[in-house]
């Protein structure tokens, strides 16, 4: 059985950084073909990728938003972490992990966590 | 970027058919997927591949496309099927749609 969940800091004024954990399980970030992805949603709006990372240490990062994002592995506790740097208003959102399916023709995601919220206010 | 463009809402009564668009800014060949989200829930996949029905998901549901046009067919549309509904693409980086909201009334 698949799961993700997602943990980081709530609440967070702008300029600090942002720290997300991804800890997962029923799957392996060390099997050829996996990959996991931020995702993250304002209250009422649409999704937006922001970053992946896959079983080979390969990394993608949303264009818009790379030179702000950081994403790494703990391959032997089952995480993916996401840093975001000088937050500001505009990225307070519900942020997801989700499991990229393994199939190499096609990028789209098969399980998601249920989200954690990220306020960013001075 | 590729823009992916959806209707912001419909609204239909239980039984009936329902088709839920999805327009790409340039081609996107088939790789099309389609998520129902819920209030307060992640979203869901149910199409990938533009018309591969994921492993659970009822036959009620249904994807056709290519290229630049895609829809998402409920039929026949049920109470529980009130959600929003979003297009996402992975030809061309990846994307998602706004999203349609759908309501049974």
């Amino acid at each position: 059985q698949v799961t993700l969940k997602e943990s980081g800091t709530g609440i967070l004024q702008p300029s600090q950084a942002l720290s997300l954990t991804c800890s997962f399980s029923g799957f392996s970030l060390s099997t050829t073909g996996i990959c996991v992805s931020w995702i993250r949603q304002p209250s009422g709006k649409g999704l937006e990728w922001l970053a992946d990372i896959c079983w080979d240490d390969g990394k993608g990062y949303n264009p818009s938003l790379k030179n702000r994002l950081s994403i790494s592995k703990d391959t032997s506790n089952n995480q993916a972490f996401l840093k975001i740097t000088s937050v500001d208003t505009a990225d307070t959102a519900t942020y997801y992990c989700a499991r990229r399916a393994p199939v190499a023709y096609y990028w789209y995601f098969d399980f998601w966590g249920p989200g954690t919220m990220v306020t960013v206010s001075s | 970027d590729t823009v992916l463009t959806q209707s912001p809402a419909l609204a239909v009564s239980p039984g009936e058919r329902v088709t839920i668009s999805c327009r790409a800014s340039e081609s996107v060949s088939t790789g099309m997927h389609w998520y129902q989200q819920k209030p307060g829930q992640q979203p869901k996949l149910l199409i990938y591949g533009a018309s591969n029905l994921e492993s659970g998901v009822p036959a009620r549901f249904s994807g056709s496309g290519s290229g630049t046009d895609f829809t998402l067919t409920i039929d026949p549309v049920e109470a529980d099927d009130t959600a929003t509904y979003f297009c996402q693409q992975s030809w061309n980086e990846l994307t998602f749609g706004s999203g349609t909201k759908l309501e049974i009334k």
